[in-house]
């Protein structure tokens, strides 16, 4: 079972571009979480998503940031009009089923490194 | 807002000594988890703990959970170089889904 895939590993983009971040979901796992990670920073929660509905956004920035999980393909995140404060890591992380009281463990991708110059 | 602090943040220590990081967070949560990363890496699980009390040992990491105190440990014994890494506890932020609020890490360095 091949694990949570996200592609590119690294992106560089100039100011004013757009970035778009793709994330494959381990198979048979149907919640999708992105997150940003900024230099010497924990993790933050951007959103959360369900084959194509978006279920929480409420960590994400409300211009210029929007994701989709479409019924086929990765998720993706994108990014309009890049500026250099978003410079970070992007990881996605996936989840089966979830279960009140079960362990709702989230699988971790390597990650998008994301560059503005 | 759900908060989570870990400390310390910055840890160096030795070969063969033992050393715990502590992570404390705001809200009532029903699991805690602890990941490792490496440099330029992705997240890895280590420990996933669902209930107060609860104990979880790997190697030389031993986590424990004290929901009442908000509290949980992560204890590492006779520290070899490999275990240099950054450690990261994170709860769940109480939002659908359950996704996660981390700390900001500790990052560790051994030493021979």
């Amino acid at each position: 079972n091949a694990g949570v895939m996200q592609n590119p590993r690294h992106l560089v983009r100039r100011r004013g571009q757009e970035a778009r971040l793709r994330c494959s979901p381990m198979k048979g796992h149907s919640h999708v979480y992105w997150y940003r990670q900024l230099p010497e920073e924990g993790l933050k929660f951007m959103v959360y998503l369900q084959k194509e509905n978006i279920i929480d956004e409420s960590g994400m920035p409300k211009e210029r940031f929007s994701a989709e999980f479409p019924k086929e393909g990765p998720s993706i995140l994108r990014i309009q009009q890049v500026v250099r404060g978003d410079s970070a890591a992007y990881f996605c992380a996936s989840s089966p089923l979830l279960k009140t009281g079960g362990k709702n463990e989230q699988f971790f991708g390597p990650g998008t490194r994301l560059t503005v110059l | 807002e759900l908060k989570v602090e870990q400390n310390p943040l910055f840890l160096s220590m030795q070969e063969g000594k033992n050393y715990t990081i502590y992570c404390n967070y705001s809200t009532t949560s029903d699991r805690l988890y602890w990941y490792r990363q490496d440099p330029g890496k992705s997240l890895e699980s280590l420990f996933v703990l669902l209930s107060n009390g609860a104990v979880k040992q790997e190697g030389r990491l031993m986590a424990s959970l004290d929901t009442k105190a908000r509290l949980s440990t992560l204890h590492i014994t006779a520290a070899v170089h490999d275990l240099s890494a950054t450690y990261f506890c994170a709860v769940d932020a109480l939002r659908s889904g359950y996704a996660l609020n981390f700390g900001k890490g500790t990052s560790l360095l051994v030493t021979p």
